[in-house]
């Protein structure tokens, strides 16, 4: 299974564009990539997923170079309700079950 | 929208206990799947289910079962709960067709094992 890597943590002043970079080295021809949120005491909630070069919905954009071994998550203008724990993973779109990081930590401060 | 319920938000059990924990969803999907999450150690795969009656053993199956008698509904068992099984799982669904929204996954049941 193609693992991801991404940064545990990073901190942010509301208003600002954040942007969570993920490493997938080893992903396959048939994977897509998928980001998730979690708020506290949450299940994670599916937020964007992609293929290749950018996909964009009313919550974030995802950003795939043509290598596909990376992917950058980007929120516009973060607020203190966007403070989440963000998982990127390599999905095969059902062929086998998901397999979550730790996720990177988001922290927007006021 | 796809619901996932857990039928409890927290429970406390002792050791020992056969402890069930239940999971309903309400949009006919084939696929639903059991996390345990733990402080560091992010979500493991417990169990997994594609249809009906099938189960498929995840990362970290010691110590539990599951059944899947009706496709909305998949418990996990414990078979004998132990102080080490204390943890927040999660239940998740997942349809196939179409594969728009990833897994939709339930709040959580909160489980301490005294």
């Amino acid at each position: 299974l193609a693992k991801t890597t991404q940064p545990i943590s990073m901190d942010s002043y509301e208003g600002q564009e954040v942007n969570i970079t993920c490493s997938h080295n080893n992903i396959a021809t048939n994977d897509y990539i998928t980001w998730y949120q979690q708020f506290p005491s949450q299940g994670p909630r599916f937020i964007i997923q992609g293929y290749k070069t950018k996909v964009t919905n009313e919550v974030a954009s995802l950003f795939i170079p043509a290598d596909r071994k990376s992917s950058t998550l980007s929120l516009p203008r973060v607020s203190l309700s966007d403070t989440a724990v963000y998982y990127c993973l390599v999905d095969g779109r059902g062929n086998t079950p998901l397999v979550f990081g730790k996720g990177t930590r988001l922290s927007v401060i006021a | 929208d796809v619901k996932v319920t857990q039928s409890s938000r927290y429970l406390v059990k002792r050791t020992g206990e056969k402890v069930f924990l239940e999971c309903v969803q309400d949009m006919d999907h084939e696929n639903m799947f059991w996390y345990r999450q733990d402080p560091g150690l992010g979500l493991r795969l417990i169990y997994f289910s594609y249809d009906v009656k099938m189960k498929e053993k995840g990362d970290i199956p010691e110590g539990y079962s599951v059944s899947r008698e009706k496709k909305e509904r998949f418990s996990l068992i414990l078979e004998s709960a132990s102080t080490n099984q204390t943890s927040m799982y999660l239940c998740a669904s997942l349809g196939q067709v179409p594969y728009n929204y990833g897994y939709t996954f339930g709040s959580g049941t909160r489980l301490t094992v005294v």
